[in-house]
């Protein structure tokens, strides 16, 4: 089946450091890939989303690439701010995924100022 | 453009009573699924409703169970609350189902005492 696979947290950064987070994944046929973000006390936010091959996501500073050769959708920002902390997660869809998003189990972000 | 609404927000219920969590999608959005959140388990997929039937359902026991009406909007009841229901409960819609993009809500956090 199909499954996600993130760097372990948590990850804590000084303000304006570069920031990546590694997702890979397994999937049946061409999934589509996405970037949630969940603030503290609060539901899911998109923040990006990809839904083929070398496709670049791109949203508040946030840029994935869709990277079929190594099945991977990394996440990075140049440069994160204290608004930035918050969980992570990594979701793909798939033909296989029976209607539903298949997450990772997300990655804590802590930016300290 | 509202955004998905889940009510009650926080809710807190004893072992043994069952609970009723609503969602109203994305005006125009007629696919609504749930998702559980733990820090166990991670976010876990209970089902997917489109036009009132429902088209896919996750791994949980027959306890969980849910509807959708007519205008979309959704509800998800849980009867003979256990311990391990405690959890953070999310809604999501998208127009048609995936792979169109999903929107989430807040959730309702649920805890059983």
């Amino acid at each position: 089946g199909d499954s996600v696979t993130q760097m372990e947290g948590p990850v804590t950064l000084s303000e304006e450091a570069f920031l990546t987070i590694n997702c890979t994944y397994t999937a049946t046929g061409y999934p589509s890939l996405f970037w949630y973000v969940q603030y503290p006390g609060e539901g899911l936010q998109l923040l990006l989303k990809a839904t083929k091959a070398d496709d670049k996501g791109s949203n508040k500073g946030f840029e994935a690439t869709y990277r079929k050769e190594t099945t991977s959708f990394h996440l990075e920002k140049g440069s994160v701010q204290v608004s930035d902390s918050a969980v992570y997660f990594c979701a793909l869809f798939s033909s296989g995924s029976a209607r539903q998003l298949t997450f990772g189990s997300g990655t804590q972000l802590t930016v300290l100022p | 453009k509202a955004g998905v609404t889940q009510t009650p927000r926080y809710l807190i219920k004893t072992r043994g009573q069952q609970v009723t969590l609503s969602c109203s999608p994305i005006s125009g959005h007629r696919s609504v699924s749930w998702y559980q959140q733990t820090p166990g388990q991670g976010l876990q997929f209970l089902f997917e409703y489109f036009s009132e039937t429902q088209r896919n359902k996750g791994n949980f026991p027959g306890r969980f169970s849910g509807r959708q009406f007519s205008n979309s909007r959704s509800e998800m009841n849980v009867s003979t609350l256990e311990l391990g229901d405690s959890a953070l409960y999310l809604c999501a819609s998208s127009l048609e189902g995936p792979p169109d993009t999903i929107y989430f809500g807040e959730g309702s956090w649920l805890t059983v005492v």
